[in-house]
């Protein structure tokens, strides 16, 4: 079985452009997590989806950051009008299940440059 | 709020030998899951070792062991016969039971690993 998969590897965008991410999620796995990794920092929390709803979007750090998951699978981060504080790393991962008890598998991130 | 602190950015220890990495974390909550996570340069996070908060014994996973002391919200990781392919990013992550899945990272330590 495949693990979470993210596209693209690399982002190279300018200023004020809009940007879409796209996170893969393991087969089966419900619940579905994006998180913002920032240089030599830990990941931040954004959104965490249970089936195709944000169950808890209390760490999108402004209304230019949105995220999707219209089937319950595949999810997408969208980040309209970027600026240069958004380049970062940004990791999906996704857990069988929402309960503490689920370990949650990270993809390899999608690494955002924002000239 | 839940914070994770990891006091040491850079740790070096010889291959073979023993290295001790530091996570201190504030909480109010009784139960909880601590975490440690490896970062090698592919950015993929690797769950290392997981610990429940009621359990009082410390967890071990092979080489790797974890000092858990509740009262003292303190999660010590230990690598025991390091290897070369040990040298990564540690984080130290904290997790709710049951209100919210997400996980709050510590900053990391970097971990390098000599011949």
């Amino acid at each position: 079985g495949a693990g979470v998969s993210q596209t693209p590897s690399n982002k190279v965008t300018e200023k004020g452009k809009y940007v879409e991410l796209r996170c893969d999620p393991i087969s089966g796995h419900t619940a579905l997590y994006w998180y913002r990794q920032s240089l030599g920092q830990g990941p931040e929390f954004l959104i965490y989806f249970q089936g195709t709803g944000a169950a808890d979007d209390s760490g999108l750090p402004n209304d230019r950051f949105f995220a999707v998951r219209p089937e319950g699978s595949v999810s997408t981060l969208k980040i309209q009008r970027t600026e240069r504080g958004d380049s970062a790393v940004y990791l999906c991962a996704s857990s069988r299940g929402s309960g503490g008890n689920n370990e949650q598998f990270f993809g390899p991130g999608t690494r955002l440059t924002v000239l | 709020a839940q914070t994770v602190t990891q006091s040491q950015p850079e740790m070096s220890v010889q291959e073979a030998e023993t290295v001790t990495l530091s996570c201190t974390y504030d909480t109010s909550e009784s139960d909880y899951y601590l975490f440690w996570y490896k970062q090698p340069p592919s950015r993929q996070m690797i769950l290392v070792i997981r610990q429940e908060a009621y359990k009082q014994q410390n967890a071990t996973e092979n080489r790797f062991s974890v000092n858990f002391q509740k009262a003292a919200k303190s999660f010590s990781l230990k690598i025991s016969d390091s290897q070369l392919g040990d040298a990564a990013m540690y984080f130290c992550a904290y997790r709710r039971i049951n209100a919210g899945n997400m996980l709050t990272f510590g900053g990391g330590t970097r971990l390098m690993v000599k011949p």
